[in-house]
């Protein structure tokens, strides 16, 4: 069973540009979730879709969106790239149950922001 | 609000001595989910274990054992006779479970480094 799937996993941009990162879950996982990690303020939520709806969403501006496909796939956009947008951007795929299994990552795409 | 502590920033061991990573938690939920997540070197997140809060029997796995305690909100996280592979960024995380508040709230890590 393939896991979740990140594209690219490295990315260079300049500050002022944008980027798209794709996700694709284990399949029958409907639930996806995007997570950044940076070393000073650590692993924090972006946001969750479920059935192509956002369903959460963490602290973060504007600048940052995403979306989910009627296949689960999901893309995040940032836009008006920043120096501190730098991080490693993890996506995580959960299969929604009763027993709540948790999340199965992504190994990433390390964003790079010069 | 949801909170992860692991107090320990950074930890070096010898190969084949025992060692705990400790983890405290907050939430008001009387139903949650705890977690702890191994990241090596290559970035991904890998799953090692999973509690909810009404289970609170201690799970051992091969060398890994876990401590699930709601007295003190801690669920410690032990490796028996510790090995080079062992040597990674470990996460506590807190959930509060299926649905739309299932996202994972993290602590800071805790950066084992076991030395042959």
């Amino acid at each position: 069973k393939a896991g979740v799937t990140q594209t690219p996993r490295y990315l260079i941009k300049t500050r002022g540009q944008q980027v798209t990162l794709s996700c694709s879950p284990i399949s029958g996982h409907r639930s996806v979730s995007w997570y950044q990690q940076t070393p000073g303020q650590g692993l924090q939520f972006l946001f969750e879709y479920f059935s192509e709806t956002q369903r959460n969403k963490g602290n973060f501006p504007g600048r940052f969106s995403g979306r989910q496909f009627s296949n689960s796939r999901s893309e995040m956009n940032v836009s008006t790239l920043e120096l501190g947008d730098s991080a490693l951007y993890l996506c995580a795929s959960s299969l929604e149950s009763v027993n709540f299994y948790g999340y199965t990552f992504g190994s990433g795409t390390r964003l790079t922001v010069v | 609000a949801q909170k992860v502590t692991q107090a320990q920033t950074e930890i070096s061991v010898v190969e084949k001595e025992d060692v705990t990573l400790d983890c405290v938690y907050e939430t008001r939920d009387t139903t949650y989910y705890l977690f702890w997540y191994k990241q090596p070197p290559s970035g991904e997140l890998v799953f090692l274990i999973r509690r909810n809060s009404f289970d609170e029997q201690n799970e051992i796995s091969g060398r890994y054992s876990w401590n699930f305690q709601k007295s003190t909100s801690s669920f410690n996280f032990t490796i028996t006779a510790s090995q080079v592979v062992d040597s990674a960024v470990y996460f506590c995380a807190l959930s509060e479970g299926p649905g739309a508040n299932s996202k994972l709230t993290f602590g800071k890590g805790i950066t084992l480094s076991v030395r042959p």
